[in-house]
């Protein structure tokens, strides 16, 4: 079983939608990244929770400690926010156990 | 401020060679950690190095082996390459160990390895 599940594994949505993508882990964590990787495989950190809500742009992330669950939302949704999506718990130090991504493609 | 640098890019070896894979850390980083990610997974942990001294490892075998410079740069070596060595190699670094430090976590865009 992995430390770190995700779901959906792939989504494909209509352009202006509103996208949910869900992470839950089975480990005592840090903290909980969520991280994009486009094709060619470079990533950005788009945000580090470790309790609560972090809003940036269109882009909204929640996490539940109690719970051991995490959300990444997308809000009207654009075909550039095409890209794979990883949920990553940090636990000691700066080791990490990742999600197998979530494949998002949103068409115009 | 300069972000994490990998090289190469784009990598083909034969089977039972070996390989080194490079990273520089961003300026003002001192901890660099090595992943693995297969083709449709995500990454795995390989080593972490903080001050040239390797501070935890994933499961993967002593084939694999790291070393980090003075100037925190490094490098990831991979000994008798076996075809499922094939994968995006990625490199993150960050300063210190503690779990709060953040913001500072930065990856590379990753070298692709393909072993024939």
């Amino acid at each position: 079983k992995n430390e770190v599940e995700q779901s959906p594994q792939n989504l494909t949505a209509q352009e202006g939608e509103f996208i949910t993508i869900n992470c839950s882990y089975s480990v005592g964590i840090s903290a909980l990244h969520w991280l994009q990787q486009h094709p060619g495989g470079g990533i950005v950190s788009l945000f580090m929770l470790s309790s609560g809500k972090k809003k940036h742009g269109r882009l909204i992330a929640t996490i539940n400690i109690q719970e051991k669950h995490s959300s990444l939302h997308i809000t009207a949704s654009h075909p550039r926010d095409s890209a794979v999506y990883i949920c990553a718990v940090r636990i000691t130090g700066n080791q990490f156990y990742f999600g197998t991504g979530t494949s998002l493609t949103v068409i115009p | 401020e300069t972000g994490v640098t990998q090289s190469p890019t784009h990598l083909i070896k034969t089977r039972g060679q070996q390989v080194t894979l490079r990273c520089s850390s961003q300026s003002g980083h001192n901890t660099v950690s090595w992943y693995q990610q297969a083709l449709g997974q995500g990454p795995q942990f390989i080593f972490q190095y903080y001050r040239e001294e390797e501070n935890g490892r994933g499961n993967f075998p002593p084939r694999f082996s790291g070393l980090q410079f003075p100037n925190y740069s490094s490098e990831l070596n991979v000994n008798a390459l076996e075809l499922d060595d094939s994968a995006l190699y990625l490199c993150a670094s960050s300063f210190g160990l503690s779990g709060q430090s953040n913001y500072g976590y930065t990856f590379g865009s990753g070298t692709r390895l393909t072993v024939v």
